[in-house]
C-alpha cells in the first residue's frame, strides 16, 4: 500500500516569500504525482501536476520539483499572495495496479500574511 | 457546464440511522471515489469505481456502502455501523486509465447528533 508523508502541516509567510512544501512516497507503478489547493469548506482542485520524465515544471507562480532517486517531490510558490492561503494536498500514484487510485498526503495549511 | 454536485451540503444524522450522500457528474468519467476528510488527516479513500456495476473498498470502507448502477452516479450510504461518521465527504470522478487526475466535487458536511 502506497504511503505518502507531507511536511510541514502548517506554514506561516509574509506576503512575497516562498513556501515550499515537501512529500515523499514509498512506492510507484506510475509516474505522475499532483497537488491540489482546497479553500475552506470546498472540494479540492487540481493546482499543478508533474510526470517525472522532467524534474521540475513551473505554471505560473507554482513550480513542482521532482526527484525520482529520493522519492520526493516539492511545491514551490513564488512571491505569494494573500489568497494563496488555503491547504495544500500532494498524492501519489499506487505501487500496485489499482489503476486511477491517489493516495494523499495529510495536507500543509498554508497562511500568506498581508 | 460540466462539473460533479453533491448533495447535500450539509447533513445531518441522528445516532443509528443510515443517510445516503448523494454525487453526480456529466464529464462523462468513467472512474468515481468517494473520499472521507478530517482535520489534519488528509482525504482517505472509502470505496471507487471504474466502471458501471463495479466498484472496490478502499481504505476505510468499513460501515460505508456504494452503489453504481449509473455512469453519472454514485452515492454512499453511511450505515449506523460507522462508528465515527462526522466528517466531510468529497466525490471525484476522473477518465478511466488515465494519469490519474481527479475531479473533486463541493463535499458534504455530515455531523451526527
Amino acid at each position: 500500500q502506497q504511503q505518502v508523508k507531507q511536511s510541514p502541516q502548517s506554514l506561516i509567510v509574509q506576503k512575497g516569500g516562498i513556501p515550499i512544501i515537501n512529500c515523499a512516497y514509498e512506492n510507484t507503478a506510475f509516474d505522475y504525482f499532483p497537488w491540489y489547493q482546497q479553500f475552506p469548506g470546498k472540494g479540492p482542485a487540481l493546482l499543478i501536476a508533474i510526470r517525472p520524465d522532467v524534474s521540475e515544471k513551473k505554471e505560473g507562480r507554482f513550480t513542482i520539483s521532482f526527484n525520482k532517486s529520493a522519492k520526493q517531490f516539492s511545491l514551490h510558490i513564488m512571491d505569494s499572495q494573500p489568497g494563496d492561503s488555503a491547504t495544500y494536498f500532494c498524492a501519489a500514484p499506487p505501487g500496485g495496479t489499482s489503476y486511477g487510485k491517489l493516495t494523499f498526503g495529510q495536507g500543509t495549511i498554508l497562511t500568506v500574511h498581508p | 457546464d460540466g462539473g460533479i454536485t453533491q448533495s447535500p451540503k450539509y447533513l445531518f444524522r441522528k445516532e443509528g440511522q443510515n443517510v445516503t450522500l448523494s454525487c453526480e457528474q456529466n464529464l462523462n468519467h468513467d472512474a468515481m471515489y468517494w473520499y472521507r476528510q478530517d482535520p489534519g488527516q488528509g482525504l482517505r479513500l472509502i470505496y471507487y469505481s471504474q466502471i458501471v456495476n463495479d466498484f472496490q473498498k478502499g481504505d476505510i470502507a468499513e460501515g460505508y456502502s456504494v452503489s453504481r448502477e449509473k455512469k453519472e452516479s454514485f452515492p454512499l450510504t453511511v450505515t449506523s455501523a460507522q462508528k465515527n461518521p462526522t466528517a466531510f465527504y468529497l466525490c471525484a470522478s476522473s477518465i478511466q486509465r488515465s494519469y490519474n487526475e481527479q475531479f473533486f466535487g463541493p463535499g458534504t458536511r455530515l455531523t451526527v447528533l
